[in-house]
């Protein structure tokens, strides 16, 4: 079975800081990899992919992707309390998902 | 496009009915995936069909449940019988095969009383 492992979190940050998500998984021959947001009592939506070994920047987000080590993370640079949600990490084109991490940004 | 549609958006039943969950992709999608989410368990993949074929259901979890995808833009999950432990958020999403990025519906809770 393959598997995709997040920390449930919750996660706190303050407003402002650096908000770090990490993801790992079983499938060594994973080629993509994707973070999507979730808010409360909605529907999750995507907010970046990755296919490559290394860091991809889209804004406020950086996804980093190490292929040798199994795990994708997702940093949140300027934390703002409207980044607070779940977080999923899905796997590949069959879109298995992590349990979640949940982020609380405080003001 | 107006994205992936589930109907109905909630669904209360008695333990024991029968209950179709629906949902139409996006047009020109070729992928087509089902979740249930609760607290507990999280967003679970039950099945996804690539070109209107089922690839994996090993998520379903038990044989109440099937679906089907008769065709490219319509999909049923059904439970038979329904039961408590049922209740939860179903989703269904869509895709291009191999371009990854999935869209989701606005989901159907399902209450089984």
């Amino acid at each position: 079975q393959k598997e995709v492992e997040q920390n449930s979190g919750p996660l706190s940050v303050p407003e402002g800081a650096i908000a770090s998500l990490n993801c790992t998984y079983s499938d060594r021959g994973s080629q993509s990899f994707f973070w999507y947001r979730q808010y409360s009592g909605k529907s999750p939506e995507l907010i970046m992919f990755i296919y490559s070994n290394g860091d991809k920047e889209d804004g406020r987000f950086t996804a980093q992707l190490n292929k040798a080590s199994q795990y994708v993370s997702l940093l949140i640079r300027d934390s703002q309390p409207s980044d607070s949600a779940t977080y999923l990490c899905a796997v590949n084109d069959d879109m298995r998902f992590g349990a979640g991490t949940r982020l609380t940004v405080k003001p | 496009d107006a994205g992936v549609i589930q109907s109905p958006r909630h669904e209360v039943t008695e333990m024991g009915q029968e209950v179709t969950l629906r949902c139409k992709p996006i047009s020109g999608h070729n992928s087509l995936f089902w979740y249930r989410q609760t607290m507990m368990r999280g967003l679970e993949l039950l099945i996804y069909f690539n070109n209107n074929v089922p690839i994996d259901d090993s998520g379903m979890p038990e044989d109440r449940f099937s679906a089907k995808m008769p065709n490219a833009s319509f999909s049923t999950l059904k439970i038979q019988p329904s039961e408590p432990r049922d209740s939860a958020v179903y989703f269904c999403a869509s895709s291009l095969i191999g371009r990854g990025e999935a869209f989701f519906g606005q989901g159907t809770r399902l209450t089984v009383v």
